[in-house]
Formats: C-alpha cells, structure tokens, sequence
C-alpha cells in the first residue's frame, strides 16, 4: 500500500463549483503540505500544517482552504472553482523526528481540470 | 523578497558528471533538499543539506554554502534514466513559504 494517498486522481469540474481534493498517510508525519504544479511554473506550496492545530498559508493560498481532520489526513477545498486552477496538485509529508529533517514524501498527485 | 534560481535545463551525455546550481534568497533559512521528479510522477527525495558542506549518497551528492546563499547537486556516471527535472528545494517553516521553484530539466544523451 501507498504510505502517501490521494483521492480522487484526475477530477474535471466546472467553473463555480465547490471541491475537495483529499490526502491521507500512513507514514505516521507530523507535517502536511499541499502544492500545485503547472507546466514551467514549477511546484508552488498552497498551505502546510505542522500537527493537527496548525495551519499555515504558502506561497499561494488565495482562493484555497485547507483541513488537517487528524494527523494523518490533510484536505484542500476549492470553495469556487476558477479555470486557472487547473494544475496537478501533490500532497506531502514530513517528520520532525526524522533524519534527514528536510525529507519529503509526496504522494502520486491529482490532476484537476477546471472547464 | 524571496526567489529560487536553477538554470532551466542542462544536456549531458551517458556516463559524463554534470551540476546543477541553485541559488536562493528566503526568510526562515535552514538547509535544502533536492528531488528528482520524472514526467508524469512524484517528486522523489535525493538529499539534504543542513550545513555548509557535501553531502554524499551513491551517484548523487548535494553541496551547501549558507554563506553564497548557494548549493548544487552533482550526478556522476549518469545514465539515462538519469533525465527528469531536478528541484532545490528550502523546507517551509520559520518564515520560508518559497518551496521548489521551476527546476532544472536534465537531459541525458547517448
């Protein structure tokens, strides 16, 4: 089994409406992030979470949200979707406790399509 | 501000050795990763650098100059399935929201 999962893996919305992109792991991390990848932009952090109480704002996060339910579920909203939200979205983990400290564990991304 | 800078592609041929610069300006500053990411996949840990130095794991090491704001990743005895796009990468936290940037695309020749 996948230690980083994502669901669903390819998403085609329409304009306007809500949607949920959701990460799980079983890495037993601390840290989540979530991050957008678009052809020769490169990867863009949205929002991270350090635990479960923690929830910080990336390089962009407007017109985003994020959950961290439990330790091992991290979710980003698109309260209204918009048609240049279309990316490949990858979550990731991290463990404090860990060597090395700056190792992050992606999992396989959700391509989203925004029409 | 805060930016990441890698040159945006680099060819090389089979079993030659090739390096690939970063420079970085962030807040929050406490070592860098690099990942390799194939088309179509998941960004992959090589290494990390916390202090000034080299860092050595097989084929892959990873070098860091706090002091430059400066680091690379140098490939040995590549080989094709050495082609993919390589990231530096600042962890986020303490002030760092700049993570990845545009990558480097290697492009391994025969």
């Amino acid at each position: 089994d996948a230690d980083v999962t994502q669901t669903p893996r390819n998403r085609i919305t329409k304009t306007g409406k809500r949607i949920m992109l959701e990460c799980s792991q079983t890495k037993g991390h601390d840290r989540m992030y979530w991050y957008r990848q678009d052809p020769g932009l490169g990867l863009r952090l949205i929002y991270y979470s350090f635990d479960v109480k923690d929830i910080n704002k990336g390089e962009i996060s407007d017109g985003y949200s994020v959950s961290r339910q439990a330790q091992a579920k991290f979710s980003l909203s698109l309260e209204s979707a918009i048609p240049n939200q279309t990316a490949l979205y990858f979550c990731a983990t991290s463990d404090t406790r860990a060597a090395p400290p700056g190792a992050q564990y992606f999992g396989p991304g959700t391509r989203l399509t925004v029409l | 501000g805060q930016s990441l800078e890698q040159p945006s592609e680099v060819t090389a041929v089979e079993g030659a050795i090739v390096q690939i610069n970063c420079t970085y300006q962030t807040s929050g500053f406490y070592g860098l990763s690099w990942y390799q990411q194939h088309d179509g996949g998941a960004p992959t840990f090589l290494s990390y650098n916390g202090l000034d130095g080299l860092e050595e794991t097989g084929r892959f090491s990873s070098f860091l100059s706090r002091s430059d704001s400066y680091g690379y990743l140098l490939l040995q005895e590549l080989q094709m399935k050495d082609s993919a796009s390589y990231f530096c990468a600042p962890p986020p936290g303490g002030g760092n929201k700049l993570t990845f940037g545009t990558g480097t695309q290697l492009k391994v020749e025969l």
